[in-house]
Parts: C-alpha cells; structure tokens; sequence
C-alpha cells in the first residue's frame, strides 16, 4: 500500500484565521478523498480531491470554506479557511489505488482545535 | 444512496472475553463492504472486507465478519478481546462500481481487565 503522510498532526488556531493540512503519498495513486471526523463521531467526506481539476465536494461542503489543491498524483493539501471553534474536527486524507482496488488507506489525521 | 447504521456506540467488553460489533446498511445496488478500527490518536487501519465469495471474512487481530445478505448485515467478532482492542470501530460501505466510502457512525470498544 502506498503510505501517507499528513501534516501537521495537530494544531491550536484562533479563530478568523485558515489551516493548510497537507497529505503526501509515497507513490502515485489515482483517487484522494479529505474527510472530516467532529469530536465523538463518525467520518463525513469532505471532497474528492481531482488531480489537474477542481475538486468534488459533498453536500454540506463548498470550495470557499475548504479549497483543495491536488497539483500532482502524489499530493494534495486542504485548507480550512476562516475557522471556527466548529471547525475544531479531526482532518483525514485517505487514498484508494485505484484499478479496480477498492481498499482506501488513510492518514493520520490532523487534529484542528479552533479558539 | 448508502447508509450505514451500527447499532452499538459503545461496547464495553472484559479482556479474554469474545466481543461482537453490530453494523447493518442499506442500498439500492451491490455494495462491499468493510471494518476500520482507530486507535487513540491515530487514522483508520481496515481490519477486513467483503467484496464477494465466502460470506465469512477473516481479518486482522483475529477479527472476523458475517456478511448476510437477506439481513443486510456484517457483524464483526472476536472470540477473546485483549486490552489492545480498546478502540473505535467503524463499518462502512462502497458501491461496488463507485468509490466513495460512506461510514457507520462507529463503536467504541472499551476492554477492561
């Protein structure tokens, strides 16, 4: 599996202010996906990060509020824009390889604590 | 569209005990199916995943599911929990032509000695 590396792992932020979470992968893969998991609950998708176009973003999400870049098959990043003490989530970066592969492999998560 | 109920928020369970995680979904079309276990203050590790063949699934750790599908249902057991269990425990599925995960709302898993 190809292994995925996010940063950074956590982070205290004032609110007002925006959060870039990046995610490398050690090798190329075809879909990256950005989920979000608020304190005590399960994980909702953010977007499909799209390599070369923008991303798709679920319902509940939009590119103002978490623009995402994914400049290459190996990279991407999320930010959270303008944040809010509800904001405060774990972000997850998580992969799948593709081909037919429907394993999805995940990060480790950055924890956001907005004040 | 997908969804994904487990029926227990939480589990407590005392070590050497065996320990089963309810999850039942819903869908219009094939899906497959899988577990994902998070430890404290990491991301999720899958445990295991039905796609089709064998309804039972042997997984990790010692982990393994009962796909039943007239129930709509992939319970996960373990016949004797260790300490190291103690975790959360999700379920989730995937349209068997898409690509998205869609994700149960999660088990927490508490072993006592």
């Amino acid at each position: 599996s190809a292994v995925i590396s996010q940063k950074p792992s956590r982070d205290i932020c004032q609110r007002g202010t925006s959060l870039t979470i990046q995610c490398q992968v050690d090798s190329q893969v075809t879909m990256m996906f950005w989920y979000r998991q608020q304190p005590g609950q399960s994980l909702t998708l953010i977007a499909t990060a799209n390599q070369g176009s923008e991303a798709t973003y679920e319902s509940g999400f939009v590119i103002d509020k978490f623009p995402i870049s994914r400049p290459n098959l190996t990279f991407s990043t999320l930010t959270v824009s303008n944040m809010s003490p509800e904001d405060s989530s774990i972000y997850l970066c998580s992969h799948t390889r593709g081909g037919g592969s429907t394993e999805a492999f995940f990060g480790q998560g950055t924890r956001l604590t907005v004040v | 569209a997908q969804s994904v109920t487990q029926l227990d928020s939480q589990v407590p369970v005392f070590e050497e005990a065996p320990v089963e995680l309810r999850c039942n979904y819903s869908s219009s079309v094939s899906v497959y199916l899988f577990w994902y276990v998070q430890y404290p203050n990491q991301g999720l590790q899958l445990l295991l995943k039905y796609l089709s063949g064998s309804t039972l699934v042997k997984g990790i750790n010692g982990f393994e599911a009962e796909f039943n599908k007239s129930q709509t249902s992939f319970h996960l057991r373990k016949p004797s929990v260790h300490i190291s269990d103690t975790a959360e425990y999700f379920c989730a599925v995937i349209k068997a032509a898409g690509n998205k995960l869609t994700f149960g709302g999660g088990t927490r898993v508490l072993v006592k000695p």
